[in-house]
């Protein structure tokens, strides 16, 4: 299974600015996920990201708000911008991986809460 | 519509066993998988299901019947440890889409 590390783990943001998320895999992987969390909610689907195309977004997220950089097979980043109190969550990427190519595996999340 | 309904919250005893429920509705189905979720983590996978039957690993053991649109994730022997949030998933024809977690809580 891929090792998933994603910076920072946690941060407070203050409304109307952006947070990068940066997400690092330690092996190569075409596809990248997405995901938001909220509090006692299950994942939703953000973006999925392949190297070298933009990413595809999901209903009622857009790009200018959840603007997403691949620039390799291992590395991608998630910007929340224009912050919200409703952006308060967890955003968590995720590969694919394991015996049968379909298993997902996480990163283990940034916890972001907008004041 | 696409649909995953899991229950919202499941108490148990150490040492028995639990059976969580995950019914759902998705266009095109390539998969059901279940995930478990400690409080503040991120979910790790537990299980994959793509053919009706059981699939059995250890103390876990998962079902799907792809006629009935439904699976369960048994769960033997209970631990402290179990206590966490079970996430049932199901990969449709373009996207992986989760239920909302049953939260499992094991008493002594």
């Amino acid at each position: 299974s891929a090792v998933i590390s994603q910076k920072p783990s946690r941060d407070i943001c203050q409304r109307g600015t952006s947070l990068t998320i940066q997400c690092q895999v330690d092996s190569q992987v075409t596809m990248m996920f997405w995901y938001r969390q909220q509090p006692g909610q299950s994942l939703t689907l953000i973006a999925t990201a392949n190297q070298g195309s933009e990413a595809t977004y999901e209903s009622g997220f857009v790009i200018d708000k959840f603007p997403i950089s691949r620039p390799n097979l291992t590395f991608s980043t998630l910007t929340v911008s224009n912050m919200s109190p409703e952006d308060s969550s967890i955003y968590l990427c995720s590969v694919l991986g394991g015996g049968t190519g379909h298993e997902q595996y996480f990163g283990p999340g940034t916890r972001l809460t907008v004041t | 519509g696409q649909n995953i309904d899991q229950p919202t919250e499941m108490t148990a005893t150490e040492g028995a066993i639990v059976q969580i429920n995950c019914t759902y509705q998705t266009s095109g189905f390539n998969g059901l998988f279940w995930y478990q979720q400690h409080a503040g983590e991120a979910p790790t996978f537990l299980s994959y299901n793509v053919l009706d039957g059981l699939e059995e690993k250890g103390r876990f053991s998962s079902f799907l019947s792809r006629s009935k649109g439904y699976s369960y994730l048994l769960l033997k022997e209970l631990q402290m440890k179990d206590s966490a949030s079970y996430l049932c998933a199901v990969r449709g024809t373009y996207k992986y889409i989760f239920g909302t977690g049953t939260r499992l809580k094991v008493l002594a």
